[in-house]
């Protein structure tokens, strides 16, 4: 099936450090999620946008849903040590019950 | 806060064995799916119910079958587990009428021998 490019693909970042990922589609999506998943669990829900253009915080985290509907950011500021793990992007149009997933970027953080 | 359980977080299964994986989600959703996850290949949608008795093949369908039989439960089942079925299975729900984020059990790790 259809995947979306999450890049980067692994992130080796200084505990402190912001973090940037993204994710772009060759297709409109109506919804952009973005989950963490920890190792041996499954994904939790951090985000949600509806909106293109729409700038959505949750704590350290902020994602934008970008205003041609092809793509999504994610950034963490100020890193900490629970923050590793991977994380993933998936997109959907109204239209398809499936989520279009990402490959998922892998966060670790350096001792 | 959505909660949805899996029956199991770990299982191992011999070859051939019939295997049953569970789903409950407490949120009255009408949506319910299950995926595989692999490294290196994300996650796969194997199926999918948009509501009780209802099912939709996703894009890795072969070798399982689904059942929905209560809204709130989801059945996976491998008619004849092979050891290419050895995976990380998650189960998802959400509402049928919006707002369409999915949320996840936390995953059954199965392992065929």
């Amino acid at each position: 099936g259809q995947q979306l490019n999450q890049s980067p693909q692994s992130m080796f970042i200084q505990e402190g450090e912001d973090v940037s990922m993204n994710c772009t589609s060759s297709s409109i999506f109506n919804t952009w999620l973005w989950y963490k998943q920890d190792p041996g669990e499954g994904p939790v829900l951090l985000i949600a946008l509806y909106k293109a253009g729409e700038l959505t915080s949750n704590g350290r985290l902020t994602a934008q849903f970008g205003i041609t509907r092809k793509d999504s950011f994610l950034n963490i500021s100020a890193s900490i040590p629970s923050d590793v793990g991977i994380y993933f992007c998936a997109g959907q149009n109204r239209s398809n019950y499936q989520l279009i997933w990402g490959a998922g970027t892998k966060l670790i953080i350096k001792p | 806060d959505v909660k949805v359980t899996q029956s199991s977080r770990y299982l191992v299964k011999r070859t051939g064995e019939k295997v049953f994986l569970e789903c409950v989600q407490d949120m009255d959703h009408e949506n319910m799916f299950w995926y595989r996850q692999d490294p290196g290949l994300g996650l796969r949608l194997i199926y999918f119910s948009y509501d009780v008795k209802m099912k939709e093949k996703g894009d890795i369908p072969e070798g399982y079958s689904v059942s929905r039989e209560k809204k709130e439960r989801f059945s996976l089942i491998l008619e004849s587990a092979s050891t290419n079925q050895t995976s990380m299975y998650l189960c998802a729900s959400r509402s049928g009428v919006g707002p369409y984020e999915q949320y996840f059990g936390p995953g059954t790790r199965l392992t065929v021998t």
